[in-house]
């Protein structure tokens, strides 16, 4: 296993757009986390899966916004009618189930530009 | 929910010196505070963390200190070294994982 993987790396998409995003997590791990970092920023959290449930959902996570887990695995995160606020780094990270006590392991990440 | 303050925003040391980084969180009920280092174009990596049952924590340069009083702990490197360089964040967790807005260290050869 070589950790957690993001696809793509980067994505330049006109506005009004939908993009969608890959995370495939470390296998052993059963939660998955998205974050969002703009620059000079720390990572904002935007929601995360046990299994393929998602349990928790920021208000950031506008309704533009959809994020699946469907086998339980890997992940997607979809950005429809995409907006330049959007422009950020999408990050993935994932984690042993059961505690919060855990440290994350982060993918390198989505880079989208919305022009 | 958790806000994490994180000082300084930047800091630039001689190659051999000390860094230490603050951060201060506000929710009582966090436990666990990691601490990550990003380098261009990758993800935050996890460097070292602490729990809230220990003060301290050491790894070889690198230590933690928590102060779950007064709701702040710091990160320290000693002998600092040029691939120290790097944007630092550190994070409290306790309902949700909460960041820093980063410290980016810069070790001058």
């Amino acid at each position: 296993d070589t950790g957690v993987s993001q696809d793509p790396r980067h994505k330049i998409t006109k506005r009004g757009q939908n993009v969608t995003f890959r995370c495939d997590p470390i296998s052993e791990h059963n939660r998955l986390y998205w974050y969002r970092q703009t620059l000079g920023q720390g990572p904002e959290f935007l929601t995360y899966f046990q299994n393929e449930a998602q349990l928790e959902k920021s208000r950031l996570l506008s309704d533009r916004f959809s994020a699946e887990r469907p086998k339980g695995s890997f992940s997607t995160l979809e950005i429809q009618r995409t907006e330049q606020g959007d422009s950020a780094m999408y990050l993935c990270a994932s984690s042993l189930a059961g505690e919060r006590y855990y440290g994350y392991t982060f993918g390198s990440g989505t880079r989208l530009t919305v022009v | 929910g958790e806000n994490v303050e994180q000082h300084p925003s930047t800091l630039s040391v001689q190659e051999g010196d000390s860094a230490v980084i603050k951060c201060t969180y506000s929710d009582s009920a966090s436990n666990y505070f990691p601490w990550y280092k990003q380098e261009l174009g990758k993800g935050p990596q996890l460097i070292i963390d602490i729990r809230s049952n220990v003060g301290e924590k050491k790894d070889q340069r690198i230590a933690v200190t928590l102060n779950k009083t007064a709701k702040h702990f710091s990160l320290h490197i000693t002998e600092t070294q040029p691939e120290d360089s790097a944007v630092y964040f550190c994070a409290a967790s306790g309902n949700d994982m909460r960041f820093g807005a980063g410290t980016r260290l810069t070790v001058k050869p």
